[in-house]
């Protein structure tokens, strides 16, 4: 089964510095996506970037990369020159298929907040 | 346009009530979606439709009833609830794009309180 690991509950950042949010996932299959996205204190989760198990090189969305380390099963999204509107919850997330359709596996996320 | 809209944005239900949540998308997708979200926790999957067809139910309790009338809208049904069903409702669509894979996109969400 597959499983998502987010062991920072928060985060405290001062505006503008970079900001790494960890990830590790576990999963037998070998091909697989892992997802990430925000979700400000208004509700809706807004997909950030997407990294593919095969894919050679590691996503980058604008201001957000994800470092993808394969074989230390880690995907931790890195958000670089932070703003004021970063703060959220940030969840990490890894498809799985369950009878043909698809099912997103979340972490507990984490509270990224984010000081002037 | 990654834009999936639901109404309502806030509901109040007493435990008699019948209600119903809705959610919309123009995208073409062909997967829809309903989450269940606690505070300070993650979306918890409830259904999921493929084609308009119910492929997934995580054993959600029958007071819940998903309706996917064509492949635009979802609602969410909601019977003889509990207070403890108080929560924010998400719904999402899903396309397959190439390099992405398939990936989700969420609408703003309901908020629902049971009395």
């Amino acid at each position: 089964a597959q499983k998502i690991t987010q062991t920072q509950p928060g985060m405290f950042v001062q505006e503008k510095e970079a900001v790494t949010l960890d990830c590790t996932y576990d999963t037998s299959d070998p091909s697989y996506g892992l997802f990430w996205y925000k979700q400000p204190s208004s509700g809706e989760m807004i997909f950030l970037i997407y990294q593919g198990s095969y894919d050679q090189q590691n996503a980058t969305e604008g201001r957000y990369s994800l470092n993808f380390q394969k074989a230390r099963k880690s995907a931790n999204l890195v958000i670089s020159a932070s703003q004021l509107g970063d703060s959220a919850m940030y969840f990490c997330a890894m498809r799985a298929i369950i009878q043909g359709a698809q099912k997103l596996v979340f972490g507990q996320g984490t509270r990224l907040t984010i000081n002037p | 346009d990654t834009e999936v809209t639901q109404t309502p944005k806030h509901l109040v239900m007493g435990m008699t009530n019948k209600k119903s949540l809705k959610c919309e998308q123009h995208m073409g997708h062909r997967a829809m979606y309903w989450y269940k979200q606690k505070a300070k926790k993650p979306p918890e999957l409830m259904f999921v439709y493929s084609y308009e067809k119910l492929s997934i139910n995580e054993s959600v309790p029958s007071r819940f009833s998903p309706e996917c009338p064509n492949s635009s809208l979802l609602n969410l049904h909601l019977h003889a609830l509990q207070p403890e069903d108080s929560a924010l409702y998400l719904c999402a669509s899903s396309l397959r794009l190439a390099g992405r894979g398939e990936t989700q996109y969420f609408g703003p969400g309901t908020r629902l309180l049971v009395l």
